[in-house]
């Protein structure tokens, strides 16, 4: 099974704060995601990266940044954190099959912005 | 991009065939489609995964029409414990290197 840890698990920050969420694996696979989970929109992919110089915005990359620090890790900015960034978030590892995908869930976090 | 469809919700018993419907139009040619299940404070966990025709694991099948429009989780003999929300998941082909892109999930209700 793939070990994908988050930190924090939860956080608390206000508005306007910069916050920033980490993501490691142990696997070393090529692509991670960052998904949000918000009631009743499931889960919507936020930046994906396939190598350590691959990064690419997905369907709601406004307000939110990325960095790619190392094959194992990838962390998430909230550069000015909104109440709307209110949600659960999940850091993603994926394997690489010929045609297809299996992504491993982080944790998630839960980041409240009030 | 092109989005999935699928029921908000489904009711059922135990001991009875779940079937779940994905809508995936504008999928990729070698695109495969992917089906997750999701507990409570958890995240998604994978359960199949298939191109075409009938894909059978220890868990679910998975069946894909010729089109690939669509695709049918199919749980057979559900539990209580098959209570979670279900996704389906696509390739779907976009900028340089495409989206993955989850529908909406479909909230599985089993009762006694």
């Amino acid at each position: 099974d793939a070990d994908v840890t988050q930190t924090p698990r939860n956080r608390i920050t206000k508005t306007g704060k910069r916050i920033m969420l980490e993501c490691s694996q142990t696997k070393g696979h090529d692509r991670m995601y960052w998904y949000r989970q918000d009631p009743g929109l499931g889960l919507r992919l936020i930046y994906y990266s396939f190598d350590v110089k691959d990064i690419n915005k997905g369907e709601i990359s406004d307000g939110y940044s990325v960095s790619r620090q190392a094959q194992a890790k990838f962390s998430l900015s909230l550069e000015s954190a909104i109440p709307n960034q209110t949600a659960l978030y999940f850091c993603v590892e994926g394997i690489m099959w010929s045609r297809g995908d299996e992504q491993y869930f982080g944790p998630g976090t839960r980041l409240t912005v009030t | 991009l092109a989005k999935t469809t699928q029921p908000i919700s489904m009711d059922s018993y135990e001991g009875q065939e779940v079937n779940i419907t994905c809508s995936h139009n504008n999928i990729a040619t070698n695109d495969y489609i992917t089906w997750y299940q999701q507990f409570p404070s958890q995240g998604p966990r994978f359960i199949i995964q298939g191109y075409k025709t009938k894909v059978t694991n220890e868990v679910a099948s998975l069946f894909i029409p010729a089109d690939r429009k669509s695709s049918t989780l199919s749980l057979p003999r559900v539990s209580l414990s098959d209570t979670a929300v279900y996704y389906c998941l696509v390739f779907v082909k976009g900028g340089s290197q495409g989206n993955l892109i989850f529908g909406k999930g479909t909230k599985l209700s089993v009762k006694p």
